[in-house]
C-alpha cells in the first residue's frame, strides 16, 4: 500500500509563491497522484493530477497560478501570486489497485 | 453543472448504524465510479470505500471493512453508505466524490456523523 507524506504547515506572503511538497515510499515514486483544496469550512476541491512523467492536468476553473511537478518521488504543487483565498488546507491523494491514500495534509498560512 | 449533496448524517449512539445518501445531478451517474471520503475532528481526509460505475466491485478501508458497504442506485443516480457497529473514531463529516479514471474531480459539500457514548 502506498504511503504519502506531506509536511504539515507551510507560510508564505501575498503575492509571494510556495512550493509544497507530497513524498511517496519507495514502490511508488511512479505514481500518479491528485492535489485537493480544502479551504476553511468548505468542501475538498479537486486542483489537478500529475503524473508521472511530470506532466499535469488541472481540474474546472483552477486559476493559472497554480501548477504541478515531480522530482524523482517527490511530487510538487505551486502556487504563484499567493492570494488570501489561497489559505487553505492541501492534499495529495495516489491509488494503489483497490485502495485510495491521502497525506496528512498541509496547512497553507498566506501571510 | 456537476452536483452531489449528502444527506442522512446525524447524531448516533456507539454500536448503531446509519445509511448516507448522495444525490448526484449535472452527469451521467451510471459513467462514472463514486466515493466516500471522511474528515474527523483534527484529523486529515481518510478515504472509506468506493464502488464502481456498474456497482459490480467494491473496495473499503481496513478501518471499516465489514462495518460498511457502499452501494448505488443508478436509476437513481443516487450513492449509499450502509454504516454499521458505529464507534466514536467514525465521528466525521462524510463527502462523497465522483471518481474520474481515478482521481476525486468533485466533492459533495459533507454530511456530519457523530458517534456518542
Amino acid at each position: 500500500q502506498p504511503v504519502v507524506t506531506q509536511s504539515s504547515s507551510a507560510s508564505a506572503s501575498l503575492g509571494s509563491s510556495v512550493k509544497l511538497t507530497c513524498s511517496l515510499n519507495s514502490g511508488h515514486s511512479n505514481s500518479i497522484i491528485a492535489w485537493h483544496q480544502q479551504q476553511p469550512g468548505k468542501a475538498p476541491r479537486y486542483l489537478m493530477k500529475v503524473e508521472g512523467s511530470g506532466s499535469y492536468n488541472k481540474g474546472s476553473g483552477v486559476p493559472d497560478r497554480f501548477s504541478g511537478s515531480i522530482s524523482g518521488a517527490d511530487r510538487y504543487l505551486s502556487i504563484s501570486n499567493l492570494q488570501s483565498e489561497d489559505e487553505a488546507d492541501y492534499y495529495c491523494e495516489t491509488w494503489d489497485n483497490k485502495y485510495w491514500v491521502f497525506g496528512g495534509g498541509t496547512k497553507l498560512t498566506v501571510l | 453543472e456537476v452536483q452531489l449533496l449528502e444527506s442522512g448524517g446525524g447524531l448516533v449512539e456507539t454500536g448503531g448504524s446509519l445509511r448516507l445518501s448522495c444525490a448526484a445531478s449535472g452527469f451521467t451517474f451510471s459513467s462514472y465510479a463514486m466515493t466516500w471520503v471522511r474528515l474527523a475532528p483534527g484529523k486529515g481526509l481518510e478515504w472509506v470505500s468506493g464502488i464502481t460505475d456498474n456497482g459490480e466491485n467494491t473496495y473499503y478501508a481496513d478501518s471499516v471493512k465489514g462495518r460498511f458497504t457502499i452501494s448505488r442506485d443508478n436509476a437513481k443516480s443516487t450513492l449509499y453508505l450502509q454504516m454499521n457497529i458505529l464507534r466514536a473514531e467514525d465521528t466525521a463529516l462524510y463527502y462523497c466524490a465522483r471518481t474520474l479514471k481515478w482521481e476525486h474531480d468533485y466533492w459533495g459539500q459533507g454530511t456530519l456523523v457523530t458517534v456518542s457514548s
